[in-house]
């Protein structure tokens, strides 16, 4: 089974900042993670998926990159309505996995 | 745009059971696998099983195995989620997630959820 593992737990910042998560696979999984979105109270949403593609009606301010262990999501200038808990998830075989998140704040 | 419903949770003694549904009309069915995951509250998502676009290939966490049992109804569009002998930990909100490949893949479609309690 694939671990994957998130960081920062939580990250704090003020509208218009940059945001910088990552996520770390324990093996390779090329390119075959993605993102999801939760805000409070609703159902996670696909954001990337294949490391880097945006979902359909997804913002352009959230981007995706890396390969093999080590990616990242990047919201380039953050909104009040992206304070949610942010999760990554692979796709190798089952079981397949999730990441324990990445909550982000907006002061 | 695919729209999906969980139905059938509720509040359940310990070693009671639950069924759980999943309607999604307007989706090509067989096309895709379908699958359950389970967030218990505070805590992050757990993939609880999944079943493949034809239903012939099933799969189970440890922690649920031998208790649940998926199963789908293609020409009805639905997915369930049968549950035996539950404990206080199922206790969760329990989301029917649309696959986006036959077997294994993303979650580009989530249900709203239905929650699920197990307690005396």
């Amino acid at each position: 089974e694939i671990v994957l593992t998130q960081s920062p737990a939580t990250l704090s910042l003020s509208p218009g900042e940059r945001a910088t998560l990552s996520c770390r696979a324990s093996q390779s999984v090329n390119t075959f993670l993605a993102w999801y979105q939760q805000r409070p109270g609703q159902a996670p949403r696909l954001l990337i998926y294949d490391a880097s593609n945006r979902a359909t009606g997804i913002p352009a301010r959230f981007s995706g990159g890396g390969s093999g262990t080590d990616f990242t999501l990047t919201i380039s200038s953050l909104q009040p309505e992206d304070s949610a808990v942010y999760y990554c998830q692979e796709r190798s075989n089952w079981p397949q996995t999730f990441g324990g998140g990445t909550k982000v704040e907006i002061k | 745009e695919v729209q999906m419903w969980e139905s059938g949770g509720g509040l359940v003694q310990p070693g009671g059971s639950l069924r759980l549904s999943c309607a999604a009309p307007k989706l090509t069915f067989n096309n895709y696998a379908m699958s359950w995951v389970r967030q218990a509250p505070g805590k992050g998502l757990e993939w609880v099983s999944v079943i493949s676009g034809s239903g012939g290939s099933t799969y189970y966490a440890d922690s649920v195995k031998g208790r649940f049992t998926i199963s789908r109804d293609n020409p009805k569009s639905t997915v369930f989620l049968q549950m035996s002998s539950l404990r206080a930990e199922d206790t969760a909100i329990y989301y029917c997630a649309k696959i986006t490949d036959f077997w294994t893949g993303y979650v580009d479609y989530w249900g709203p959820g239905t929650l699920v309690t197990v307690s005396s």
